[in-house]
Order: C-alpha cells, then sequence, then structure tokens
C-alpha cells in the first residue's frame, strides 16, 4: 500500500532532549516536506526537500533539523525541544515539485508534547 | 512572506444548506490546492488548480480560482453530514520553490 509512515505517532517529552521523528514513505517519491499544525494558524512547513541531499527552509525552520540521506526516509530533528514547539507534526511526499501542483500525500501525524 | 487569508474559519449549517469557503492573498500563485482533514488524519487533496479563471467540479462541490490567480472559492451544494471536517487552502510559492502556504483551515460542521 502506498503510505507515508511516521513515527511515533505520539510523543511526550521534556525540555531540551533531543528527539527525532521518522517520515518514510514508499512511493520513490523526490519530495518531501515536514508541517507543523497548530490551532488557528494552519499548516506551516517547516523544511521541505526536492530530492536526495537538498534541503531547503520553509516558513518556520527555527530549531529543527531535517537530512535526506535517502530518496525515501526524511528525519525531523529536534535538538534541543522547547514547550513553544509543542504541536502536531505532519510529513508529506509528491512524486516531484515542478509547477507545484503536483499531488501531496500526508502521513497520519505525530502529535508532540514538550513539557 | 506569502499569506492566504481563509474564511470563515468556523462554520456550522444545517443538512441541505449550501456554502462558500474563501481564501485570499495579496500575492499570486502558482497554483491552489483545496485539502480536506479528518481528525487524527493528515490533509487528503480534494483539488488543484492551476489557471486563473479556472473552475472544477467534484460532485457537489465547485472550486474556483481567481483570474489574477491570488484568490479561490469552495462552494458545497446541499451539504451533507459526510462533509464534516477541516478544509484548508494551500497556494503553491511561484518560481517552483517547494514552498506551498496553507490558509489557517475552515472547520465545517454538517448537522443532520
Amino acid at each position: 500500500e502506498a503510505q507515508v509512515t511516521q513515527n511515533p505517532r505520539y510523543l511526550i517529552t521534556v525540555t531540551g532532549k533531543k528527539l527525532t521523528v521518522t517520515c518514510s514513505q514508499n512511493m520513490n517519491h523526490e519530495y518531501m516536506s515536514w508541517y507543523r499544525q497548530d490551532p488557528g494558524l494552519g499548516l506551516r512547513q517547516i523544511y521541505y526537500s526536492m530530492n536526495v541531499e537538498v534541503t531547503d527552509k520553509g516558513d518556520v525552520p527555527e530549531g529543527y533539523k531535517v537530512s535526506r540521506k535517502e530518496k525515501r526516509n526524511f528525519p525531523l530533528i529536534l535538538e534541543s525541544p522547547s514547550p513553544n514547539q509543542t504541536s502536531l507534526y505532519f510529513c508529506a511526499s509528491s512524486f516531484s515539485w515542478r509547477g507545484s501542483n503536483e499531488k501531496l500525500f500526508f502521513g497520519s501525524g505525530t502529535q508532540l508534547s514538550v513539557l | 512572506t506569502q499569506l492566504l487569508e481563509q474564511s470563515p474559519q468556523f462554520l456550522s449549517i444545517q443538512e441541505g444548506e449550501n456554502l462558500t469557503v474563501y481564501c485570499n492573498s495579496s500575492s499570486v500563485f502558482s497554483s491552489l490546492q483545496w485539502y480536506r482533514q479528518e481528525p487524527g488524519e493528515g490533509p487528503v487533496l480534494l483539488v488543484t488548480v492551476v489557471t486563473g479563471g479556472e473552475v472544477k467540479k467534484l460532485k457537489r462541490l465547485t472550486f474556483q480560482f481567481g483570474d489574477a490567480r491570488k484568490d479561490s472559492s469552495l462552494h458545497i451544494t446541499a451539504a451533507q453530514p459526510g462533509d464534516t471536517g477541516l478544509y484548508l487552502c494551500a497556494g503553491g510559492v511561484s518560481g517552483n520553490t517547494g514552498k506551498l502556504i496553507f490558509g489557517q483551515g475552515t472547520t465545517l460542521q454538517v448537522k443532520p
């Protein structure tokens, strides 16, 4: 089944403890992206990757890191999480990003709470 | 920074009523997408419009992209309880940048 898989689904952590949220897609997609969703703010793009080894900042990259060493995986790293990073996070992928009219496939989300 | 203003934020209507959700910006977008999201799930793409003035229909849903590619609307005819959910518009930033800007979302509740 074609899908974007995020893990974990729920995560509670404490301030300053490094964490990684994994994202994997099995559709051979070139483009992958991370978003955070907060009430009243919609989805805001954190980082995106047009292809392997190519990543770029979205609108809210501060406090996050990403890597794209393989086509299928795009982990989101929080080196020193803070309470303002408590949010619902989504990973998404698409075949490519030519003309920005490609269909994005989203994972089921990771609810992160930083205490 | 490009912004997309979506309105209304909340909408509660009776089954059978019509409704329109708006997505507006002062910026031009290369494309405009509409997503629907249900609780506990990621957004699912409904439609993409790319040409100014374009109108697309998906059963009882009609999507329109403004002539200047700065705004879009979603119209639902004879809403049903199954239409309940969060509707999001998203604009592709011009220049093949890989950036996608989302509106704040419209929470729609259709009561039977």
